[in-house]
């Protein structure tokens, strides 16, 4: 168990809805990341918080967004979902700073979208 | 542009012998390169680290090298056992900034009992 949490484990929806996924990283982490991953494609790096604060951004389309909140737990909100939104969708965390293992990842189970 | 290459091809292997994958990079200087395993429908979970100015690394049957000159880096796993059959990712770590890893599309072994 990687210590960090993300819920739903699936979801199904249609074209044109709206979905938000949850994750609540490992304790005492302040990183949080965002991946989107299909059959096809790799780990694509969508966005990071970091104590709140967005610090990148990736590939991540202007139909997504996310956001930090005080208690560290982060959400991904997919609007206007199309087809090609299907994919795994993976949050993970890491201290952040200050040690030499601080940008090690912990990755949750992940968020299986299906867009039908 | 900055690229991470792991073979595309899944490396078959007799249970026993030793895997030996390959990571190169180009227009990266990372400080840092990791290595993660993932297996399907799971997220990925962090098996080694190993610095720029660090030869070699090793934790139990796995071993990394890290050449900063040829931008390559090799994860070995020895005596290779069914269990190992999974994907490998390498993550390169530029060691300062946002903390963002790069990482590279994941190289499937298969250990053939």
């Amino acid at each position: 168990d990687s210590g960090v949490t993300q819920t739903p484990k699936h979801l199904i929806t249609a074209t044109g809805q709206r979905v938000t996924l949850r994750c609540s990283p490992r304790s005492g982490d302040l990183s949080v990341y965002w991946y989107q991953q299909s059959l096809d494609q790799g780990l694509q790096f969508l966005i990071q918080y970091y104590n709140g604060e967005e610090r990148a951004k990736g590939n991540i389309l202007e139909r997504f967004s996310a956001q930090q909140f005080p208690d560290l737990h982060s959400e991904l909100n997919l609007s206007s979902l199309e087809l090609g939104d299907s994919a795994l969708y993976f949050c993970a965390s890491s201290v952040g700073s200050g040690t030499l293992r601080k940008n090690i990842q912990y990755f949750g189970a992940g968020t299986r979208l299906s867009v039908l | 542009s900055q690229k991470i290459e792991q073979n595309s091809e899944a490396l078959n292997i007799q249970e026993g012998k030793t895997a030996t994958l390959t990571c190169n990079y180009t227009n990266y200087s990372p400080a840092y390169l990791q290595w993660y395993r993932q297996d399907p429908g799971r997220g990925p979970v962090f098996l080694l680290l190993i610095r720029e100015n660090e030869k070699e690394k090793r934790k139990e049957r796995l071993k990394v090298t890290f050449d900063t000159t040829l931008k390559q880096s090799l994860f070995h796993i020895t005596a290779s056992q069914p269990a190992d059959s999974a994907t490998y990712l390498c993550a390169l770590d530029r060691g300062y900034g946002n903390n963002r890893l790069a990482f590279g599309k994941g190289n499937q072994v298969v250990v053939i009992p």
